[in-house]
């Protein structure tokens, strides 16, 4: 049974630091293309960040220099590093697995987890 | 402002039914990129109702169905039931920014 559980959400001040991390199982975890997603209060979903199973990377434009995506595949595990943080970026952060293939979609999602960043 | 775009919001009472649309452009779903389709309650993981335009994974009712021309695509649902009140999106690639998009959503109410 394919599991992706998300955890290292929190209350965080604005300016500081947090890291995600997306425990994966049931699959191999290796050949396959993995985001985040967020969705803040009162808003859609937003695609946060991507990275292929060779381990290239792509950011929205809203975390493009303040996130960092990566994974290790020894461990299983997906990770977002979220630094500078915004009162905007409060939001609920799903990961996701993609199919393999260009253009497929994202199969199985976590639950997320919250971070919050306030003062 | 997503690359997709999603009516915001669309309603129906019960047993009626609704069309969700999704527009795009000829470097997403007109270049011939598949359109999948998502039901998400806040809070709950999303879930695929529709992948590859108009197919649906196990357990999907067939009162949910998808459907793709030119540069749009749009998912029908009949029959509509009071647990489809959620949001809804649609996500295609997109050859000029060489990643997935999603649509901005639509949230369905069931009146």
């Amino acid at each position: 049974e394919v599991q992706l559980l998300e955890s290292g959400g929190g209350l965080v001040q604005p300016g500081g630091s947090l890291r995600l991390s997306c425990a994966a199982s049931g699959f191999t975890f290796s050949k396959h293309a993995m985001i985040w997603v967020r969705q803040a209060p009162g808003k859609g979903l937003e695609r946060v960040s991507g990275i292929g199973s060779a381990g290239t990377t792509n950011y929205a434009d809203s975390v493009k220099g303040r996130f960092t995506i990566s994974r290790d595949n020894s461990k299983n595990t997906l990770y977002l590093q979220m630094n500078s943080l915004t009162v905007e970026d409060t939001a609920v952060y799903y990961c996701a697995k993609k199919v393999e293939g260009k253009g497929k979609h994202f199969d199985y999602w976590g639950q997320g987890t919250l971070v919050t960043v306030s003062s | 402002q997503s690359v997709l775009t999603q009516p915001p919001s669309m309603s129906g009472a019960p047993g009626q039914s609704v069309t969700i649309t999704c527009a795009g452009s000829s470097s997403n779903i007109g270049a011939g990129f598949d359109v999948h389709w998502y039901q998400h309650l806040p809070g709950t993981a999303p879930k695929v109702l529709v992948f590859a335009n108009n197919n649906r994974p196990s357990g999907v009712p067939d009162r949910f169905s998808g459907s793709k021309s030119d540069t749009s695509a749009s998912l029908a649902i009949t029959g509509l039931q009071a647990e489809d009140e959620a949001d809804y999106y649609c996500q295609s690639f997109d050859s000029s920014l060489s990643r997935s998009v999603f649509g901005g959503g639509t949230k369905l109410t069931v009146l």
